[in-house]
């Protein structure tokens, strides 16, 4: 089974810390996302990549930076957390190219800045 | 880009009814429509998925089906449980685009199944 995995469950950060949310996939799937969860505005694609050193803004990459130095590892970087990126964080990887589009989620982070 | 948005945002049901979501696409070049269950505390998980040569796929008590001409797919669930409480997520992607692999998201569906 493909497990995705995320670094935290729940996190507390205060204004204007970096914020590290770590994904690691062990599939050797080729794309990875990273989406933000808000009640009544499903999911929002922040940032994917489909490769090592590789990224492409989704729809709100604003405030958000990533990085995918190992293919198996996908961060996503607050370079200075706002109370607006309080919200559930999910990674998503899959095949890519080779394989297909089906996504395989992590369980999420729950960020609360305050 | 591709619009996907899906109705109803919240649907409550008796146990044993059926239940029905609807979405629409505006991306004709899409052809690839799955479903996504997220329950409570978990991350969304493929439940069911259709391709754009196919009308209808079913899976047990869910069934999907896809209508190109009028660019909309529903998600069908029969005998409804209560463990079908959930949120549900539809999809499109067009899988030999640009944009390959990226997946567009209607807003959701807060199921409820009252015994």
């Amino acid at each position: 089974d493909v497990k995705v995995t995320q670094s935290s469950r729940y996190l507390v950060k205060r204004t204007g810390e970096k914020v590290f949310l770590e994904c690691v996939q062990d599939m050797d799937h080729e794309n990875m996302f990273w989406y933000r969860q808000d009640p009544g505005l499903g999911l929002r694609l922040i940032y994917f990549s489909y490769d090592v050193k590789m990224k492409e803004k989704g729809d709100i990459p604003e405030g958000y930076s990533v990085s995918r130095e190992k293919k198996e590892r996908f961060s996503l970087i607050l370079e200075s957390a706002s109370t607006n990126q309080t919200s559930m964080y999910l990674c998503a990887s899959s095949l890519g190219t080779s394989g297909g589009v089906e996504q395989y989620f992590g369980p999420g982070t729950r960020l609360t800045v305050t | 880009g591709e619009n996907v948005e899906q109705h109803p945002s919240t649907l409550s049901v008796q146990e044993g009814d059926s239940a029905v979501i609807k979405c629409t696409y505006s991306d004709s070049a899409s052809n690839y429509f799955p479903w996504y269950k997220q329950e409570l505390g978990k991350g969304p998980q493929l439940i069911i998925d259709i391709r754009s040569n196919v009308g209808e796929k079913k899976d047990q008590r869910i069934a999907v089906t896809l209508n190109k001409t009028a660019k909309h797919f529903s998600l069908h669930i029969t005998e409804t449980q209560p463990e079908d409480s959930a949120v549900y997520f539809c999809a499109a992607s067009n899988d030999r685009g640009s944009t390959l692999g990226r997946l567009y998201f209607g807003r959701g569906t807060q199921l409820t199944v009252w015994p």
